[in-house]
């Protein structure tokens, strides 16, 4: 079936540095990426999202990049903060269906 | 404001038992989703379901069963728990249409099957 993979499943930066998240996915006719970060003990939430039309998105410190020929997507957070200390989830949307991968548990060290 | 909510927060069942989990959305939204959350698998799709009365199978459906009888609500079934099903389980909404299928979440049922 389809799937997602997503690496690392841990990062550890410096705050101030920049982090970077990189996902696959297997299905061509996915057509919607986002992104979506959980804080410990909360739900996860969106925080940023891209179409297959486009190839590049940014909103302040996040931006997430799209190699559709690929099959690759990735999210780069500039400027570390403590509170970008969470876990993140890619995942590709088709037919209704969301495939989301393991996560990546960053840690954002002061 | 989107609020999904969700019947309990932690749940503790024995083996063997029918366990109900519901969950409710307030904004109208088509898409309902049930996912289980376990650590390094990530979310994995259960059931979702496009419409009243519809559902469609998702990655892991093996011991569980769901019903959406209205619009808001969508519930998931363990119909004999046992005790590989003790996960977080976590239940979303979204627009069937639009520029974005952003889905909001619940706040996730903990629950143990002892």
């Amino acid at each position: 079936g389809e799937n997602v993979e997503q690496h690392p499943s841990t990062l550890s930066v410096q705050e101030g540095d920049s982090a970077v998240i990189k996902c696959t996915y297997s299905d061509s006719a996915s057509n919607y990426f986002p992104w979506y970060k959980q804080e410990l003990g909360k739900r996860p939430q969106l925080i940023i999202d891209i179409r297959s039309n486009v190839g590049e998105k940014k909103d302040q410190r996040i931006a997430v990049t799209l190699n559709k020929t690929a099959k690759h997507f990735s999210l780069h957070i500039t400027e570390t903060q403590p509170e970008d200390s969470a876990v993140y989830f890619c995942a590709a949307w088709s037919f209704f269906k969301t495939i989301f991968g393991a996560g990546t548990r960053l840690f954002v060290k002061a | 404001d989107v609020k999904v909510t969700q019947s309990s927060r932690y749940l503790v069942k024995r083996t063997g038992e029918k366990v109900f989990l519901e969950c409710v959305q307030d904004m109208d939204h088509e898409n309902m989703f049930w996912y289980r959350q376990d650590p390094g698998l990530g979310l994995r799709l259960i059931y979702f379901s496009y419409d009243v009365k519809m559902k469609e199978k998702g990655d892991i459906p093996e011991g569980y069963s769901v019903s959406r009888e209205k619009k808001e609500r969508f519930s998931l079934i363990l119909e004999s728990a046992s005790t590989n099903q003790t996960s977080m389980y976590l239940c979303a909404s979204s627009l069937r249409r639009g520029t974005t299928y952003e889905q909001y979440f619940g706040p996730g049922t903990r629950l143990t099957v002892t």
